[in-house]
């Protein structure tokens, strides 16, 4: 069985400020993907970022950029310099095996002005 | 390009009653998934379709059903609507099937607000 635990319910931040959204992952398959969703009010989730437990190598993206750390299990994402837009509902997900996407239950992110 | 495009985007039901959603994919994408979010179990897979054949299911009872047509649009149904069947029904669309790769991205619709009462 496969798990993703987003222990960080809510987060409140003042503009401007650098977030980090913690995900945590189980899986006892030894191939696997790792996503980064993002869901702003309207509902649909938006595709942020794909790792493969094969690739390590962390990366930055604007003001977007991810941690992967096979040792601990987990996927963090930093938000630097945060904006109001990114005001949303952040899910990590892991795909193995059994192909379909398992999803934590999800990081509201608040950013204030 | 259009994105993946459900119909209609809110829903109200009787307990009882049964409803079909729909899914238009992204054009030239062949696979169709669908997750049901609600507050309490957060996103679930409910199945996935490709080449009009069911090749994922998730844990759900069999009064949730789905196919796929030959132009890879496809449609959900719920039969006997109970209320714990309110929730967000979120479609995602893929190049291929997960089975092919486990890697391949997701690209989800606004998805079908559903609410039994």
């Amino acid at each position: 069985a496969q798990k993703v635990t987003q222990a960080q319910t809510e987060i409140s931040v003042v503009e401007k400020e650098d977030v980090t959204l913690d995900c945590v992952y189980e899986t006892r398959d030894t191939t696997y993907y790792l996503f980064w969703y993002k869901q702003p009010p309207s509902g649909e989730l938006v595709f942020l970022i794909r790792r493969n437990s094969f690739d390590e190598q962390n990366e930055i993206s604007g003001r977007y950029s991810w941690n992967f750390q096979k040792s601990t299990s987990s996927f963090n994402f930093t938000i630097t310099a945060s904006q109001v837009v990114d005001s949303a509902v952040y899910f990590c997900a892991l795909r193995g095996s059994a192909r379909q996407l398992t999803f934590g239950s999800g990081t509201q992110l608040t950013v204030l002005p | 390009k259009a994105g993946v495009t459900q119909t209609p985007r809110y829903l109200i039901k009787t307990r009882g009653q049964q409803v079909t959603l729909s899914c238009s994919p992204i054009s030239g994408h062949r696979s169709v998934s669908w997750y049901q979010q609600t507050p309490g179990q957060g996103l679930q897979f409910l199945f996935e379709y490709f080449s009009e054949t069911q090749r994922n299911k998730g844990n759900f009872p069999g009064r949730f059903s789905g196919r796929q047509f030959s132009n890879s649009r496809s449609e959900m149904n719920v039969s006997t609507l109970e209320l714990g069947d309110s929730a967000l029904y979120l479609c995602a669309s893929s190049l291929n099937p997960t089975s092919w790769t486990g890697g391949t991205e997701a690209f989800f619709g606004q998805g079908t607000r559903l609410t039994v009462v």
